[in-house]
């Protein structure tokens, strides 16, 4: 069973379109990572999240913990944001992440 | 730094086969970790190494070893390949702990025939 669900599970954007992934988890949480998966397949950490909002160049994560919710949002898209996009929760007290299955984003020029 | 390195990038074993999947980090990371990634599937926990000298069981240990051979070397073995083990593997350090910054390796990819 996965603890972790985003959504959309693909989507497809044009280039300067602002974008909305959402990331959903049904146990308690204490904080939460995003992730970058390349297309080559590398991952890389976006973000970490326990509370309130990051933001990273035109990358905005949003977290609310209350209400077990969070967003990641990218501005003004370009083709080389194109990728799977996963979050992953933990507690402080567990030893692994939950990882969602992953945002399939294509954007198109 | 090469951050975390992996070996080799691409595997074909046929079944009953052995291997061991090298990871090393050179980052001075206290914890590694071996993750599985299967299409449909989120990333899924292997093995774990909060610290050198000690190793734990993921979610899905069972067909797998490890060995932390030093604080920068965590390698994953298979001993006996299994068709359900085709999968890319990733491995994974943080500084200490899930709660840090998790940097991942390129990834091996399996196929098990």
């Amino acid at each position: 069973k996965n603890e972790v669900e985003q959504s959309p599970q693909n989507l497809t954007a044009q280039e300067g379109e602002f974008i909305t992934i959402n990331c959903s988890y049904s146990v308690g949480i204490s904080a939460l990572h995003w992730l970058q998966q390349h297309p080559g397949g590398g991952i890389v950490s976006l973000f970490m999240l326990s509370s309130g909002k990051k933001k990273h160049g035109r990358l905005i994560a949003t977290i609310n913990i209350q209400e077990k919710h969070s967003s990641l949002h990218i501005t003004a898209s370009h083709p080389r944001d194109s990728a799977v996009y996963i979050c992953a929760g933990f507690s402080n007290s567990g030893y692994a992440l939950n990882f969602g299955k992953g945002t399939s984003l294509l954007v198109t020029p | 730094n090469a951050g975390v390195t992996q070996t080799p990038k691409f595997q074909v074993l046929k079944t009953g086969q052995s291997m061991t999947l090298q990871c090393a980090q050179d980052m001075n990371h206290n914890s590694m970790y071996w993750y599985r990634q299967d299409p449909g599937m989120g990333l899924r926990l292997i093995y774990y190494s909060a610290s050198e000298g000690t190793t734990d069981k993921g979610e899905v240990p069972n067909g797998y070893n490890v060995s932390r051979l030093n604080k920068r070397e965590f390698s994953l073995r298979l001993e006996s390949a299994a068709p359900s083990q085709t999968s890319v593997y990733f491995c994974a350090s943080t500084r200490q702990g899930i709660s840090y910054e998790q940097y991942f390796g390129p990834g091996t990819r399996l196929t098990v025939t």
